[in-house]
């Protein structure tokens, strides 16, 4: 069965650039998850969503993160303009239920030069 | 005070060994707690969930003890294989929001 995926897997750009990822949750799972994990930081929660609604943003660290959640299968963090230190891994997660365990995607490891 | 805190390690265990970890979290009427396990560059996978009577899974046990805040992870006759980075999870009362220590990293030698 296939897991979650995140695309891309490995990103560089520069500083000020536009920067989308993307994720697809595990088929028939209700909720998703977005982390973001640095060494500093550790893995840190950003956002998540159930039923395509965003529940609590409060994580996200400043307005040039936005996500969406446009359908069932589908989810996009976008920087908008990028910045060096938010070079870290983005991990998308999705779970059944809020209450359900929540299982990752492989990250897309984002570099901000 | 962090909300979730793990001693980083490393912990150098010889194969075979027994290895315990601990995990404190601040807020007392937190509600759910997970070990997750992380390879290098690889994403997080659960490895237990924590109930209050405690649980095991093979070589693997997890304990509670509200009391103190804190959950534990035991590891019985470690394998190579079980050098990862263990991750604690904490749910803070009245959210689904999972909160991650920092993880124990842990290497078993040969």
């Amino acid at each position: 069965d296939a897991g979650v995926i995140q695309s891309p897997r490995h990103e560089v750009t520069e500083m000020g650039q536009e920067v989308t990822l993307r994720c697809k949750p595990i088929s028939g799972h209700n909720s998703l998850f977005w982390y973001r994990q640095t060494m500093m930081r550790g893995l840190e929660l950003l956002i998540y969503f159930n039923n395509n609604v965003p529940i609590d943003d409060s994580g996200m660290p400043e307005d040039r993160f936005s996500a969406k959640m446009p359908n069932a299968s589908f989810s996009t963090l976008k920087i908008q303009p990028s910045e060096p230190r938010d070079s870290a891994v983005y991990f998308c997660a999705s779970s059944l239920g809020l209450e359900e365990t929540q299982y990752f995607g492989p990250g897309t490891r984002l570099l901000v030069l | 005070r962090k909300e979730v805190e793990q001693d980083p390690g490393p912990f150098n265990v010889p194969e075979g060994a027994t290895v315990a970890f601990n995990c404190t979290y601040s807020n007392s009427a937190s509600q759910s707690f997970f070990w997750y396990r992380q390879d290098c560059r690889k994403e997080p996978k659960l490895l237990m969930s924590v109930y209050s009577s405690g649980n095991e899974d093979g070589r693997f046990t997890a304990q509670l003890n509200r009391a103190s805040q804190y959950i534990s992870l035991l590891i019985r006759d470690s394998k190579l294989s079980d050098s990862a980075t263990y991750l604690c999870v904490v749910t803070p009362p009245g959210t689904y929001k999972y909160i991650f220590g920092t993880g124990t990293r842990l290497k078993v030698l040969a």
